[in-house]
């Protein structure tokens, strides 16, 4: 069973810039979270997907959006990158909207992000 | 407002040692869900152990053991005869049921566990 898959995996893109991050979750999850990490702030909750809408999210600038398609594939976007924005970015999928409360959440491998 | 400290920054033991892990959570739920994750260098987070807040029965699975105590908000992990490849970043995390599901992970800062051979 193919876990939740992550492209690109490694990413260098130019202050300002816009870029989009993919996540093809578990087959039959239909739930899609993503996560930030950064050495300072941690891992940080950016947004939760549930049958193509936006269900929860977390306290990060509009510059931060996502979004799920009919097969639950989920991308990412942030636009006018920031130095900053610089983090390995984590995808996870479940199973049931109720996420890890039955079900748990499956992480995918990240995208790392650096800006320059 | 939901948190989680993990006041062990780095650890490390000598193969075979057993190792614990400690976490502290605060939450005004009485409702959550706690969790242990696991991060290889890969990068990774791989799921390790659920508890939810209604089940304090504590367990052993393998190497693995944990200790949920709701009076000091404790969820601690233990590895026992710990191995070079239980090397990794451990975190804890807690997810509140508000609302009638859980949504969102808060994690702690994590525990770097070096195991040396």
């Amino acid at each position: 069973k193919a876990g939740v898959t992550q492209t690109p995996r490694y990413l260098i893109k130019t202050r300002g810039q816009q870029v989009t991050l993919s996540c093809s979750p578990i087959s039959g999850h239909r739930s899609v979270s993503w996560y930030q990490q950064t050495p300072g702030q941690g891992l940080q909750f950016l947004f939760e997907y549930f049958s193509e809408t936006q269900r929860n999210k977390g306290n990060f600038p509009g510059r931060f959006s996502g979004r799920q398609f009919s097969n639950s594939r989920s991308e990412m976007n942030v636009s006018t990158l920031e130095l900053g924005d610089s983090a390995l970015y984590l995808c996870a999928s479940s199973l049931s909207r109720k996420g890890p409360t039955n079900y748990g959440y499956t992480f995918g491998s990240g995208t790392r992000l650096t800006v320059v | 407002a939901q948190k989680v400290t993990q006041a062990q920054t780095e650890i490390s033991v000598v193969e075979k040692e057993d190792v614990t892990l400690d976490c502290v959570y605060e939450t005004r739920d009485t409702t959550y869900y706690l969790f242990w994750y696991k991060q290889p260098p890969s990068g990774e987070l791989v799921f390790l152990i659920r508890r939810n807040s209604f089940d304090e029965q504590n367990e052993i699975s393998g190497r693995y053991s944990w200790n949920f105590q709701k009076s000091t908000s404790s969820f601690n992990f233990t590895i026992t005869a710990s191995q070079v490849v239980d090397s990794a970043v451990y975190f804890c995390a807690l997810s509140e049921y508000s609302s009638g599901s859980a949504r969102q992970l808060t994690f702690g800062s994590g525990t770097q566990l070096t195991v040396l051979p």
